[in-house]
């Protein structure tokens, strides 16, 4: 069973730029969540989706944004990038919202602004 | 202000032994709790997890204990090997919020030889 697979695996943009990540969950998974890592702040929830609607939202900035699609495929997208926003973008995928599954990490996107 | 907090940076325990990881947590709504194992340049793995209504869970050389009076939980690996070496990282959640896991900074788990 394939896991999580987010890409690209690696990506180098420069100030002001905007990113798009994306995240294909487990086949049957309906549920992504993203997040990020620094050093600093360790691993930080953005936003979960579910059945295409944004379900819960962490203390980020507007100039991060997300969305899925009809097949659970996830994209995130950050605007104006700033030298802050360096770190590992995580995706990870759960069955279900709400109901105690576990959540499946893939193996990240490392996200560096120059 | 941390919710989950791993106060241990890091451990060193020899193999065969049984490790401790500790995590202790401060929201009173959390009702349900993960581990997560996570080596250099990969995702994290899930582990083993644990609902408030248990106080205990088992899997394998895997186990979590929950103290829900403390605020504290522990995942206790025994036998300890080798391949265990990596950084653990404690996980909790709201009952409906699911999607948004809190998580602590880590321990990074050393099994020596």
């Amino acid at each position: 069973k394939a896991g999580v697979t987010q890409t690209p695996r690696y990506l180098i943009k420069t100030r002001g730029q905007q990113v798009t990540l994306s995240c294909s969950p487990i086949s049957g998974h309906r549920s992504v969540s993203w997040y990020q890592q620094t050093p600093g702040q360790g691993l930080q929830f953005l936003f979960e989706y579910f059945s295409e609607t944004q379900r819960n939202k962490g203390n980020f900035p507007g100039r991060f944004s997300g969305r899925q699609f009809s097949n659970s495929r996830s994209e995130m997208n950050v605007s104006t990038l700033e030298l802050g926003d360096s770190a590992l973008y995580l995706c990870a995928s759960s069955l279900v919202s709400g109901g105690g599954q576990p959540q499946h990490f893939g193996d990240g996107t490392r996200l560096s602004i120059l | 202000d941390q919710q989950v907090k791993q106060n241990s940076p890091s451990l060193s325990v020899q193999e065969g032994r049984i490790s401790i990881l500790n995590c202790d947590y401060t929201n009173s709504m959390f009702d349900y709790f993960l581990w997560y194992k996570k080596y250099p340049a990969e995702g994290p793995t899930f582990l083993i997890s644990i609902s408030s209504i248990k106080d205990k869970n088992e899997d394998g050389r895997f186990t979590v204990f929950l103290n829900k009076s403390a605020k504290h939980l522990s995942l206790h690996i025994v036998p300890s090997q080798p391949g265990d070496s990596a950084v653990y990282f404690c996980a909790a959640s709201v009952y409906g919020s699911q999607g948004n896991l809190i998580f602590g900074k880590g321990t990074k788990l050393s099994v020596k030889p």
